[in-house]
């Protein structure tokens, strides 16, 4: 069974960077059926998209973020990562990786939609990162 | 970016009712809607992909429709485990997005 596991900082100070790892366990994160991605929830708020990846290293970014944010993959590790830098207050959040994709694609290097099309079915418990002096 | 409006905010209702949360995009978006389940403290949970499919896993109680800007989700009979908050969110464009979200309480 696939699971996906956030890992990381609680605690970052205002003007750095939040680095976040994502590893995915139970199955290969070189699926060619699959798109990584991260998504943010800031404390009693909504959910927002920061971005994805593929295994091959293509990424998509959410522009209101896209100056900030860099997603690298890790295939012999399995993992994923998240760097967000220049952070404030206003970053402080719930980060969720998440596994979007069907087994049913069975080329390569679909639009993105492709893959979100049949949502996100696996999602990392959460880690609360906090930016904080 | 492709707005996405939920509807209601938030609403109360017993075990056994059927309950009905819309959601509206500022643009078409074909099918390209999936809603997800979120408890307190936990990860959201896919529900519904493209509009109406149900994953695997998911009660049959649950059921989406609608396409190009009008999507509904529906339980058709909430039942105690039901009790969360809503998100539908688009995936047709990039930014991908998600509605504001509908927290279903008990009544």
């Amino acid at each position: 069974q696939l699971q996906l596991q956030e890992s990381g900082p609680g605690l970052v100070k205002p003007s750095e960077t939040l680095s976040l790892t994502c590893t995915v366990s139970g199955g290969s994160i070189s699926s060619s059926s699959h798109h990584w991605g991260w998504i943010r929830q800031p404390p009693g708020k909504g959910l927002e998209w920061i971005g994805s990846i593929y295994y091959s290293g293509i990424t998509y970014y959410n522009p209101s973020l896209k100056s900030r944010v860099t997603i690298s993959v890790d295939t012999s590790k399995n993992q994923f990562s998240l760097k967000l830098s220049s952070v404030t207050a206003a970053d402080t959040a719930v980060y969720y990786c998440a596994r979007a994709g069907d087994y049913g694609i069975l080329t390569a290097y679909n639009p993105l939609r492709d893959y979100y099309y049949y949502g996100m079915d696996v999602w990392g418990q959460g880690t609360t990162v906090t930016v904080s002096s | 970016d492709s707005q996405m409006t939920q509807s209601p905010s938030s609403l109360s209702a017993s075990v056994g009712d059927r309950v009905t949360i819309t959601c509206r995009t500022s643009q078409s978006i074909s099918n390209y809607l999936n809603w997800y389940q979120q408890k307190p403290g936990k990860a959201p949970k896919l529900l519904i992909y493209a509009a109406s499919s149900l994953q695997s896993g998911v009660p049959s109680r649950f059921s989406g429709s609608g396409s190009g800007t009008d999507f509904t989700l529906t339980i058709s009979s909430l039942q105690p485990e039901d009790f969360a908050t809503y998100y539908c969110q688009q995936s047709y464009s990039t930014p991908l997005t998600f509605g504001g979200g509908t927290k279903v309480e008990i009544k």
